[in-house]
């Protein structure tokens, strides 16, 4: 059972143009939202997270919006470079479980 | 630096033997989480420890597969009888849990170890 949708599944973005991925969760008890950068063979880095009591945060060009009645979220990232080409991955957490349930990852390529 | 390391990071190994992963959380984290991702896919959770406790196991973590975490500190992964099936990256990660429920819990994951069973 996917509990969290993500999509696309690639986006491809020109320079300092605006990449947006979505997410969509079920679980009502997740209160956790993070976003997970990952390079090519390389660990994922937690790059932002938003808890459901604000509906929105931001830090440097990076965004996440939250809808908690929609039960979506999604991350924007503004003036896209060609350094944030990599793997995206939003995640859901609930404290009762403390286990973090990912997406299947957005592939996002930026053309200079 | 002082991040979650992981060794080794990669290993390849004949079908059937015995692999174990260790695991150096970031110092005076108490949590310590495996997650194993394949090729395409997110991370997946298999099990994770509060100090040396295991706090939790899931369905995805076979007989074959045993985690310890025996002074609260470093941990490790063993996977018995590889099998091809078990290719995939494990990762490691760990947080500072310093109160109740919504008081913070950031994850941070290392690097990964690479698994070929071949």
């Amino acid at each position: 059972q996917q509990q969290v949708k993500q999509s696309p599944q690639s986006l491809i973005v020109q320079k300092g143009g605006i990449s947006i991925i979505n997410c969509a969760y079920e679980n009502t008890a997740f209160d956790y939202f993070p976003w997970y950068q990952q390079f090519p063979g390389k660990g994922p880095a937690l790059l932002i997270a938003i808890r459901p009591d604000v509906s929105e945060k931001k830090e440097g060009r990076f965004t996440i919006s939250f809808n908690k009645s929609a039960k979506q979220f999604s991350l924007h990232i503004m003036d896209s470079q060609p350094g944030d080409s990599a793997t995206y991955f939003c995640a859901a957490l609930s404290y009762n479980t403390d286990k973090l349930i990912f997406g299947t990852g957005t592939r996002l390529q930026v053309f200079p | 630096d002082t991040g979650v390391s992981q060794d080794p990071r990669h290993k390849i190994t004949k079908r059937g033997q015995n692999v174990t992963f260790r695991c150096d959380p970031i110092s005076e984290h108490n949590r310590l989480y495996w997650y194993r991702q394949t090729l395409g896919q997110g991370p997946e959770f298999l099990t994770y420890f509060q100090n040396e406790a295991q706090l939790e196991k899931s369905r995805l973590l076979s007989d074959r597969f045993s985690a310890e975490r025996p002074k609260g500190s470093f941990s490790t992964l063993e996977i018995q009888r590889t099998e091809q099936g078990d290719s995939a990256m494990y990762l490691c990660a760990s947080s500072q849990i310093t109160g109740g429920p919504h008081s913070g819990n950031t994850i941070y994951f290392g690097e990964g170890s690479w698994l070929t069973v071949v």
